[in-house]
């Protein structure tokens, strides 16, 4: 079974520009979670999807947005880019919410914002 | 609130035995998940208790004990390869319906040496 996997795996971005970043779930699953993972904070959750709605969502500014499709593929937008988007972003699927005792993540997006 | 607290680093000799504390306050328990972290990596899987008691998974154990609000893993004949950010992860109990948010600590960067 072919694990979670995001594209792209590296995006280089200027300040003020958005960017779209896509996660495929484990075949399957339809429950993916987002997080964000920078040096300073850590893993931080952005939002969870199950069944194309948004069940969950971390303190994050509006900037920062997702959707879930019909097949459970997910993506996540980041609009008018700062600095301190700068981040691995990171997406994990389950079967279901709350109920998996794993929960594997992708190999990640690595953004830079210059 | 919210609060998973693990030590920050920690060194080993190859072959022997390490732990690695996590203790944990958090607004509702729905199990607590393990993850290993190579640099430039994305997480990878190690264990998962939601039950009180002990995990074991070949060199790999963890331990929970809810009451205290405290988990440890315990790392077997330690390898070089073992160097690497060990992250410990609450999910949380939404009581408006089943989530998978993970709240994870800032990880504890072991250093195996030789």
């Amino acid at each position: 079974k072919a694990g979670v996997t995001q594209t792209p795996r590296y995006l280089i971005k200027t300040r003020g520009q958005q960017v779209t970043l896509s996660c495929s779930p484990i075949s399957g699953h339809r429950s993916v979670s987002w997080y964000q993972q920078t040096p300073g904070q850590g893993l931080q959750f952005l939002f969870e999807y199950f069944s194309e709605t948004q069940r969950n969502k971390g303190n994050f500014p509006g900037r920062f947005s997702g959707r879930q499709f019909s097949n459970s593929r997910s993506e996540m937008n980041v609009s008018t880019l700062e600095l301190g988007d700068s981040a691995l972003y990171l997406c994990a699927s389950t079967p279901a919410p709350g109920v998996a005792d794993t929960q594997y993540f992708g190999p990640g997006t690595r953004l830079t914002v210059l | 609130g919210q609060n998973i607290d693990q030590p920050t680093e920690m060194t080993a000799t190859e072959g022997a035995i390490v732990q690695i504390n996590c203790t944990y306050q958090t607004s509702g328990f729905n199990g607590l998940f393990w993850y290993q972290q190579h640099a430039g990596e994305a997480p990878t899987f190690l264990s998962y208790n939601v039950l009180d008691g002990l995990e074991e998974k070949g060199r790999f154990s963890s331990f929970l004990s809810r009451s205290k609000g405290y988990s440890y893993l315990l790392l077997k004949e330690l390898q070089m390869k073992d160097s690497a950010s060990y992250l410990c992860a609450v999910r949380e109990r939404n009581y408006g319906g089943a989530t998978n948010k993970l709240i994870f600590g800032t990880g504890t960067l072991l250093a195996v040496q030789p």
